[in-house]
C-alpha cells in the first residue's frame, strides 16, 4: 500500500507567478483535501475533492483552485502568488466524503519572494 | 474566528513524565475530535481520535479525555519518551472540514 506522495518537495516562486502542486492519494482513497500550514500554525483547510468534484471549501480566495483526476490524484493551483502564500501545502487523502481519517503527505514547502 | 483553541504552545517534560495538552471548542456541531502528531519535515499523522459519545479513549500510552459539557478535550501522554518529541495538533471535524489547533511543541528531556 503506497502512502500519499506530493511533488515537488520545495518550490521558490516570485510574487505574481502561478504555481501547480501535485498529490497522489493513498491506494484505495477517493477523496483528497488540501491544507495550508503557515510556519508555527496548524493546517488550514483549503478545499476537498471527492470523485473529481469540489466538495467543500475553506476561507481561501478563488485564485486557489484545484483538480482531481480519474485516478484520484490531485492538483492545487495558485494564481497571482502573494508573499503570504509562503507556507507548507499539505495534501491528505481519505475514503468517502466524511473523510474522518486523513492521511497526509509530507507536503510542498512553497516560498514566495 | 478560531474554531479550536489549543494550549500550551510549548511543553517540556522529563522522560517518564505525563504530557498534557488541552483544547477547547465552541461549536457543538463538531462530532469527531482527533489528535495529530507531526515531526519536522513530515505531514501530520493521526494519533488517536474520539467521538462525543464517550468520555475517554485510551490507546497504549495515549489517552483522550473528553468533556462534552465543557466543550474541552485533552491528550495525555503517559510515560513520555524522547521519541514523543514532536508538535501535536488537536482538531475538530464537521462533515468534510477539519479545523486544527495552533499546535503544541513537546520536548521530552532524557
Amino acid at each position: 500500500e503506497t502512502g500519499v506522495t506530493q511533488s515537488p518537495t520545495h518550490l521558490i516562486k516570485t510574487r505574481g507567478q502561478q504555481v501547480t502542486l501535485r498529490c497522489s492519494s493513498q491506494s484505495g482513497h477517493n477523496t483528497v483535501s488540501w491544507y495550508q500550514q503557515a510556519l508555527g500554525q496548524g493546517p488550514q483547510f483549503i478545499f476537498q475533492y471527492y470523485r473529481e468534484e469540489e466538495n467543500g471549501r475553506g476561507n481561501f480566495p478563488p485564485r486557489f483552485s484545484g483538480l482531481q483526476f480519474p485516478n484520484y490524484s490531485s492538483e492545487l493551483n495558485v494564481n497571482a502568488l502573494e508573499l503570504d502564500d509562503s507556507a507548507l501545502y499539505l495534501c491528505a487523502s481519505s475514503t468517502g466524503t466524511r473523510n474522518e481519517k486523513l492521511f497526509f503527505g509530507s507536503g510542498t514547502q512553497l516560498s514566495v519572494l | 474566528q478560531q474554531q479550536v483553541k489549543q494550549s500550551p504552545q510549548s511543553l517540556i517534560v522529563q522522560k517518564g513524565g505525563i504530557s498534557i495538552i488541552n483544547c477547547a471548542y465552541e461549536n457543538t456541531a463538531f462530532d469527531y475530535f482527533p489528535w495529530y502528531q507531526q515531526f519536522p519535515g513530515k505531514g501530520p499523522a493521526l494519533l488517536i481520535a474520539i467521538r462525543p459519545d464517550v468520555s475517554e479513549k485510551k490507546e497504549g500510552r495515549f489517552t483522550i479525555s473528553f468533556n462534552k459539557s465543557a466543550k474541552q478535550f485533552s491528550l495525555h501522554i503517559m510515560d513520555s519518551q524522547p521519541g514523543d518529541s514532536a508538535t501535536y495538533f488537536c482538531a475538530v471535524n464537521n462533515f468534510n472540514k477539519f479545523y486544527f489547533g495552533s499546535g503544541t511543541k513537546l520536548n521530552v528531556k532524557p
